[in-house]
């Protein structure tokens, strides 16, 4: 089935510093999302892509949507100890016509020290 | 407050010992899903349904049960949990369409 590997698996980084991961599939996605989970909490959701090539901000982060649609990238500008979490992608699969379900990475975990 | 809740947060239960696991929103989504979370594998998908009476596999059901009998809730039963089940397990709901679903808080089960 469809797989989404994040890299990198985990990182420390110093308050202060920009960050960056990415997510690639094997496969082609129409839409990209990028969640954040918390310590403790459920994924609440970023940022969605929906067209190949768009790069779309929320504060200090920026999304941007491969132009091959395999892969995603998500920055953060700053980073401040409230980064702290997991960062997954995500997106949508159509196992048949009319149903969809949704593929998550394997997740970034973001560590700030400061 | 729009929210999705699972009941319960924490739970510890010996094998082969029925257990359900119940999800709530009060968002009037049509679609809801269940997931669960372990190191190194992110969050993988067990069932979804688009809407009441309508259930779909996800890419880990073996082993799982869910019902839709209302637009609000859908449980998740495991009929006989093994050791294998220990997880973190997350229960969402959006907007047919509409890709910014709500996760509820969790709840960590751990079979012994």
């Amino acid at each position: 089935g469809q797989q989404l590997n994040q890299s990198p698996q985990s990182m420390f980084i110093q308050e202060g510093e920009d960050v960056s991961m990415n997510c690639t599939s094997s496969s082609i996605f129409n839409t990209w999302l990028w969640y954040k989970q918390d310590p403790g909490e459920g994924p609440v959701l970023l940022i969605a892509l929906y067209k190949a090539g768009e790069l779309t901000s929320n504060g200090r982060l920026t999304a941007q949507f491969g132009i091959t649609r395999k892969d995603s990238f998500l920055n953060i500008s700053a980073s401040i100890p409230s980064d702290v979490g997991i960062y997954f992608c995500a997106g949508p699969s159509f196992p048949t016509s009319g149903t969809y379900k949704y593929i998550f990475g394997t997740g970034t975990r973001l560590k700030v020290l400061a | 407050e729009a929210q999705v809740t699972q009941n319960p947060r924490y739970l510890i239960t010996v094998t082969g010992k029925k257990l359900t696991v119940t999800c709530s929103q009060n968002m009037n989504h049509e679609y809801m899903s269940w997931y669960r979370q372990d190191p190194g594998l992110g969050l993988r998908q067990i069932y979804y349904s688009m809407n009441v009476e309508v259930t779909d596999k996800g890419d880990v059901p073996e082993g799982y049960k869910v019902s839709r009998k209302e637009k609000r809730n859908f449980p998740l039963i495991l009929e006989s949990p093994s050791p294998n089940q220990t997880s973190l397990y997350f229960c969402a709901s959006s907007r047919r369409g509409a890709w910014d679903a709500f996760f509820g808080q969790g709840t960590r089960l751990t079979v012994v």
